[in-house]
Parts: structure tokens; C-alpha cells; sequence
């Protein structure tokens, strides 16, 4: 079963635009961590964010926010007034304190956001 | 700051042909990874391995082999080349608890033909 769902598969935004990307997971765990990275078309992965389920509390970097409901299972990830730098593949992964691999990286499907000038 | 080094960067291998993918890591962590990457597909386990002499399969290993002979090294290795094996390749590592981001190599972008 997927654990990491990431439900828009594209999305494109004129530059200056406010975007939010979606993500929905599913674990039993009680303990578990939640992170957003993202590609640039260069193809590396960059970390973005760490979210642990004690901390509900929103972040904001920059353009950058993040809204953990623990209600809804979602992680979700807003970039204001888009950049086209920030035409990117974003991943949502979930890492689980009982997993049995060693707290590897579940990823959802990614997210392409293309932003046009 | 090397980090998660990876090599080669590219790599076009012949049906049934064999490679080893390398991967280096500086940090002294002890949990290393090895995932791949097909379009739209994310990112999927392949194998780990959560210190020297331990590895462990995830969830995609067939047609893979790994070893982890030191902390620093965890090399992949692909035996008999198939065309379903064309993918990106990522090596991470991290310390031994999920709350610290896992940190990626650049990747190996391969080929089979």
C-alpha cells in the first residue's frame, strides 16, 4: 500500500503565483518523521524539510511554508510567490520509528511544478 | 564537504553485462541506502544496510547484489544487466535514527540496451 501519497502529478504556475503542494500519508506508528526534498532538473535531491509527529507546529522559510495536520494526515508544502527557480520535482517521503528498513525513506510519487515567467 | 560521493555519473551497459555502482560516504554514518528512481515512479528501496557486515534487502533488490565491508563504502552491484534495470540510481546515508535527513549522492543515471 502506498504510504506516501502525493495526488498532483503536475502543476504549472505563472511566476509570482502561490502554489500549494499536497501530500497524504498513512502509518501505525506513533513516532515517525516527515520530509520534503526536491529535485531541480539538474537531478539532485535537496532536503527541505524534517517534520516529527510530535510537532504540529507550522513552519515558514522564506517563500517557503509547511502545514502538518496530524488530523488529516497531511504535510502540506506552499511556496509563495513563485520563482521559476523553483521549477522542480518536489518528493514527500515518511520515515517510521518501527520500520523494519532501517528508517528508510518512504517517497510519494513526486510532484513536477513548473513555473513560467 | 564530500558527503555521498557517487560513481560513475552515467553508464550505458549491454544486455547481461555487469557493473558495479560506487558509493563513498564521509560523515561516519552508519546507515547507508540504496534506492532507484523511475519516471514518475518516485523513489523506491533497493537494499540497506545499517552498519559494516550488515545489509538488509528493501523493497525492489531482485537482479541486485550489495556488500558493506566499512562504514564508508557501499558498493552496488548489478550481474546480469536487464533492460528493466534502466533507471537513476541514488546512494544515501544517515546516522541511526529517522529523525535526521537523509543525505543523497547525485546519482547514476544507467542505461541497458
Amino acid at each position: 500500500a502506498q504510504k506516501v501519497t502525493q495526488a498532483q502529478t503536475e502543476i504549472s504556475v505563472v511566476e509570482k503565483e502561490d502554489v500549494t503542494l499536497d501530500c497524504v500519508y498513512e502509518t501505525r506508528d506513533t513516532t515517525y518523521y516527515l520530509f520534503w526534498y526536491k529535485q531541480p532538473p539538474s537531478g539532485e535531491l535537496v532536503f527541505l524539510i524534517r517534520r516529527n509527529s510530535f510537532d504540529e507546529q507550522n513552519e515558514i522559510s522564506g517563500r517557503y511554508s509547511w502545514n502538518f495536520q496530524k488530523s488529516t494526515s497531511s504535510f502540506n508544502f506552499t511556496i509563495t510567490a513563485s520563482q521559476v527557480v523553483d521549477s522542480a520535482v518536489y518528493f514527500c517521503a515518511l520515515s517510521e520509528d518501527n520500520s523494519n528498513s532501517g528508517y528508510a525513506l518512504n517517497f510519494g510519487k513526486g510532484t513536477s511544478l513548473l513555473v513560467t515567467p | 564537504n564530500a558527503g555521498v560521493t557517487q560513481t560513475p555519473k552515467f553508464r550505458i551497459l549491454k544486455i547481461g553485462q555487469s557493473m558495479t555502482l560506487q558509493c563513498a560516504q564521509d560523515m561516519n554514518h552508519n546507515y547507508m541506502y540504496w534506492y532507484r528512481q523511475d519516471p514518475g515512479m518516485g523513489l523506491k528501496l533497493i537494499y540497506y544496510s545499517v552498519g559494516a557486515g550488515i545489509t538488509d534487502k528493501g523493497e525492489v533488490p531482485n537482479g541486485y547484489n550489495v556488500s558493506r565491508s566499512t562504514t564508508e563504502d557501499f558498493p552496488l552491484r548489478l550481474e546480469l544487466a536487464a533492460p528493466s534495470q534502466t533507471s537513476v540510481y541514488f546512494c544515501a546515508s544517515s546516522y541511526a535514527t529517522g529523525r535526521q535527513p537523509q543525505h543523497f549522492g547525485d546519482g547514476t543515471r544507467l542505461s541497458i540496451l
